[in-house]
């Protein structure tokens, strides 16, 4: 099976734009996650979808949203971007919600 | 909610010698736990994981033990190669619940 797919690799915006980012998971998996990963913080949850809910959601401000589609892709936008947001963002999916795999991650650049 | 401490943040081992890397956790209802290997530029791969009914488990050079009571879980890598020197991260999760916390990472270093 094909893994984990984000697009785009690699993005460079300015403060107060808005960003989406897509994640195609794994054939068959209905879970997709996605983390902020960045030097300071680490690898940090932001939200959950399955079967196009979001099933959970971490601790990040009403600025990063995201949703799911009936083929289980999801994306994740993040409006009104701020410096700190410069990070990787990492999707991950899984088939039983529990065993995560991560695809390449969408490393963002906020100037 | 769930917090993972993740101990040493490096480590750095002779090739052949053996390396440690110790988390704990501070929900007790937490049941999963993995660990990832990210190299450099690369996305963390899970290289093995361990639920709470099991005390250990072993995968070739790769073995996770749990101890439930203490909270905490180690990862063991034995005859270590300069191909395992990257950033391990432990996480904890509860099954059902596709919300990986993780510790901070350890940066393993293995020189030749």
């Amino acid at each position: 099976k094909a893994g984990v797919t984000q697009t785009p690799r690699y993005l460079i915006k300015t403060r107060g734009q808005q960003v989406t980012l897509s994640c195609s998971p794994i054939s068959g998996h209905r879970s997709v996650s996605w983390y902020q990963q960045t030097p300071g913080q680490g690898l940090q949850f932001l939200f959950e979808y399955f079967s196009e809910t979001q099933r959970n959601k971490g601790n990040f401000p009403g600025r990063f949203s995201g949703r799911q589609f009936s083929n289980s892709r999801s994306e994740m936008n993040v409006s009104t971007l701020e410096l700190g947001d410069s990070a990787l963002y990492l999707c991950a999916s899984s088939a039983t919600g529990e065993t995560q795999y991560f695809g390449p991650g969408t490393r963002l650049l906020v100037l | 909610g769930e917090n993972v401490e993740q101990h040493p943040s490096t480590l750095s081992v002779q090739e052949g010698d053996s390396a440690v890397i110790k988390c704990t956790y501070s929900d007790s209802a937490s049941n999963y736990f993995p660990w990832y290997k990210q190299e450099l530029g690369k996305r963390p791969q899970l290289i093995i994981d361990i639920r709470s009914n099991v005390g250990e488990k072993k995968d070739q050079r790769i073995a996770v033990t749990l101890n439930k009571t203490a909270k905490h879980f180690s990862l063991h890598i034995t005859e270590t190669q300069p191909e395992d020197s990257a950033v391990y991260f432990c996480a904890a999760s509860l099954t059902g619940y596709s919300t990986l916390t993780f510790g901070k990472g350890t940066m393993l270093l293995v020189s030749p």
